[in-house]
């Protein structure tokens, strides 16, 4: 098993540019998240999935988009980037009860100029 | 809303001595679960321990262990005889009874362990 499998692990950008951050997990798990993490923030969620073809915001949604066509896949759209959303971005996928615990991929670090 | 709080944002601890990493959290539910996720220079984010607030029982995993305190909302980390491998970006993190894979986390405690 792969688990969590992000990519890429590391991307510049420049300003306006969009791109597509691509999470897939290979366990059949229900739920998958997307956080980013800033220093003194921790991590912060940005979208969620409980499942195929149902996705809801999480705390901090502006400027980005996610969809979730197959239990596998949950890519993470930046539409127009900006210097803001420099930071990490970590996908997540947990499974149903009664697993508690998530599983994280390795982390997109990300910059923008 | 729920919140998580780690007010330490850095912590020393000497090889083999024992550190205390404290977080608190602010929820109205009555059932939840609690976690300490280690994050090394590697970015990776590793379980450390588990709570669920059903349980009266604190956690423990060979070295680690917590103490929930489920009326104060307190949920800190002992590390007992402190690794060098052990230095680490700790976060204490919350997630409601949902059951969406939703967590919120605390800032963050950086843990240096010195020889």
């Amino acid at each position: 098993n792969a688990g969590v499998t992000q990519t890429p692990k590391f991307q510049v950008l420049k300003t306006g540019q969009s791109m597509t951050l691509q999470c897939a997990q290979d366990m059949n798990h229900e739920y998958m998240s997307w956080y980013r993490q800033d220093p003194g923030m921790g991590l912060r969620l940005i979208h969620y999935s409980v499942g195929a073809g149902i996705t809801d915001q999480g705390e901090v949604p502006n400027g980005y988009n996610v969809s979730r066509s197959t239990t596998e896949d949950f890519p993470l759209r930046l539409l127009s980037a900006a210097p803001s959303q420099t930071s990490v971005y970590f996908c997540a996928s947990k499974p149903g009860p009664p697993v508690t615990e998530a599983f994280f991929g390795q982390g997109t670090r990300l910059t923008v100029v | 809303a729920q919140t998580v709080t780690q007010s330490q944002p850095e912590m020393s601890v000497q090889e083999a001595e024992t550190v205390t990493l404290s977080c608190t959290y602010d929820t109205s539910e009555s059932d939840y679960y609690l976690f300490w996720y280690k994050q090394p220079p590697s970015r990776q984010m590793i379980l450390v321990i588990r709570q669920e607030a059903y349980k009266q029982q604190n956690a423990t995993e060979n070295r680690f262990s917590v103490n929930f305190q489920k009326a104060a909302k307190s949920f800190s980390l002992k590390i007992s005889d402190s690794q060098l491998g052990d230095a680490a970006m700790y976060f204490c993190a919350y997630r409601g009874s949902g059951n969406t894979g939703k967590l919120i986390f605390g800032q963050g405690t950086t843990l240096q362990v010195k020889p």
